[in-house]
């Protein structure tokens, strides 16, 4: 089973400000990763998939780059509505997994 | 447009049953992977089971191996899952979830989901 490992656990900013988040793999995914964002009461939504495709509708604020084990999601400028939180996933084998999740949170 | 509309959830004893349901509208059914992924009380997000279109390979995570059963109706446009003995740790949200294309396992639609509680 591949692990994914999300980090920081909780990131602390403001709105404007950059947000960087990490998504490790305990082995090779190739560009076999997704991102997700989820906020309180709702089902998560799909931003990225393929390492650094954004999904249908998403902003260009989101961008995201890695492949092998190491990804990094970007949100270029936080607007109020982006405070959520933040999953990776990947698609390399079964069984599928998802990271730990990173939440984004108002400092 | 995509309508994902899961139902069956509920409370249940420890060791009982549920088949949970969902509806699915909107796209070509039998073209695409079906998946179930729950997510438990405050917790984060885990893939249960998915069933590959046109093929009906069925895949699980290993915690619920020769519990759960994944299945599907290609005439009603309906994903189930049997949950059988069921333990306190299923206890989750289920949701029902299509992926982007049909054999590329990331989720692009997402139903409302369905609370599972396995509680005596």
């Amino acid at each position: 089973e591949i692990v994914l490992t999300q980090s920081p656990a909780t990131l602390s900013l403001s709105p404007g400000e950059r947000a960087t988040l990490s998504c490790r793999a305990s082995q090779s995914v190739t560009t076999k990763l997704a991102w997700y964002q989820q906020k309180p009461g709702q089902a998560p939504r799909l931003l990225i998939y393929d390492a650094s495709t954004r999904a249908t509708g998403i902003p260009a604020r989101f961008s995201a780059t890695g492949s092998g084990t190491d990804f990094t999601l970007t949100i270029s400028s936080l607007e109020p509505e982006d405070f959520a939180v933040y999953y990776c996933q990947h698609r390399a084998n079964w069984p599928l997994t998802f990271g730990g999740g990173t939440k984004v949170e108002i400092k | 447009e995509v309508q994902l509309l899961e139902s069956g959830g509920g409370l249940v004893q420890p060791g009982g049953s549920l088949r949970l349901s969902c509806a699915a509208s909107g796209f070509t059914f039998r073209s695409y992977t079906m998946n179930w992924v729950r997510q438990a009380p405050g917790k984060g997000l885990e893939w249960v089971s998915s069933i590959l279109g046109e093929t009906d390979s069925k895949w699980y995570v290993d915690s619920v191996k020769g519990r759960f059963t994944i299945s599907r109706d290609y005439s009603k446009n309906t994903l189930y899952l049997q949950l059988d003995s069921l333990r306190a740790e299923d206890t989750a949200i289920y949701y029902c979830v299509k992926t982007i294309v049909p054999l590329q396992a990331y989720f692009d639609s997402w139903g409302q989901g369905t609370l599972v509680t396995v509680s005596s």
